[in-house]
């Protein structure tokens, strides 16, 4: 099955500094990779998500991008906030015989912190 | 709407005990999942259903049951509970599989003591 390893575990940032965390997976029939935020003792949310065939979108500070040779993507987020302290999730969606039944695959997370 | 919801917030279980988690959307989304997050870690699949009457297996299915009688409701039943299930359980929902967001429930934080 697909496997997602996410890094690094913990960040720490300077408020307005950038901050960058990097996921691979092993399946190469993977073909979506959402990215999730969970403030503490919250539920996670989307923020952004990518398709295998894009190799980068953005959203304000946020952007994702992909290189599907290598198998891996990643999560930047420019002029951090305060407000971005969270974990953050990425995660693979395999497709196998063109039907993924949107099952997930996620990484371990990465607390982010920013310090004001 | 209400979106994603689940009762219980909190439950603390006494090791062989049953119960179930529920799981209501009203967004009328045809898919709904079943995750545990353990701490430290991330979420993983327990099981999951692409419509009424249709379950699967995800990841981590051993000692959990589902069924999906309506579009709108997806309980998970423990049976047994063993200490290893302790965790936060959440549920969520999309309106189709692939591509579509997930969106989740506020969770279930199981203790089984």
């Amino acid at each position: 099955g697909e496997n997602v390893e996410q890094h690094p575990s913990t960040l720490s940032v300077q408020e307005g500094d950038s901050a960058v965390i990097k996921c691979t997976y092993s399946d190469s029939a993977s073909n979506y990779f959402p990215w999730y935020k969970q403030e503490l003792g919250k539920r996670p949310q989307l923020i952004i998500d990518i398709r295998s065939n894009v190799g980068e979108k953005k959203d304000q500070r946020i952007a994702v991008t992909l290189n599907k040779t290598a198998k891996h993507f990643s999560l930047h987020i420019t002029e951090t906030q305060p407000e971005d302290s969270a974990v953050y999730f990425c995660a693979a969606m395999p497709n196998s015989g063109g039907t993924s039944y949107g099952k997930l695959t996620f990484g371990q997370g990465t607390i982010l912190t920013v310090h004001p | 709407n209400a979106g994603v919801t689940q009762t219980p917030k909190f439950r603390i279980l006494k090791i062989g005990q049953s119960m179930t988690l529920q799981c209501t959307q009203d967004m009328n989304h045809n898919y709904m999942y079943w995750y545990r997050q353990d701490p430290g870690m991330g979420l993983k699949l327990i099981y999951y259903s692409v419509g009424a009457g249709i379950t699967d297996k995800g990841e981590v299915p051993n000692g959990y049951n589902v069924s999906r009688s309506t579009t709108e409701d997806f309980p998970l039943r423990l049976e047994l509970a063993a200490p290893s299930q302790t965790s936060v359980y959440f549920c969520a929902s999309s309106y189709w599989g692939s591509y579509n967001e997930q969106f989740f429930g506020p969770g279930t934080r199981l203790t089984v003591l």
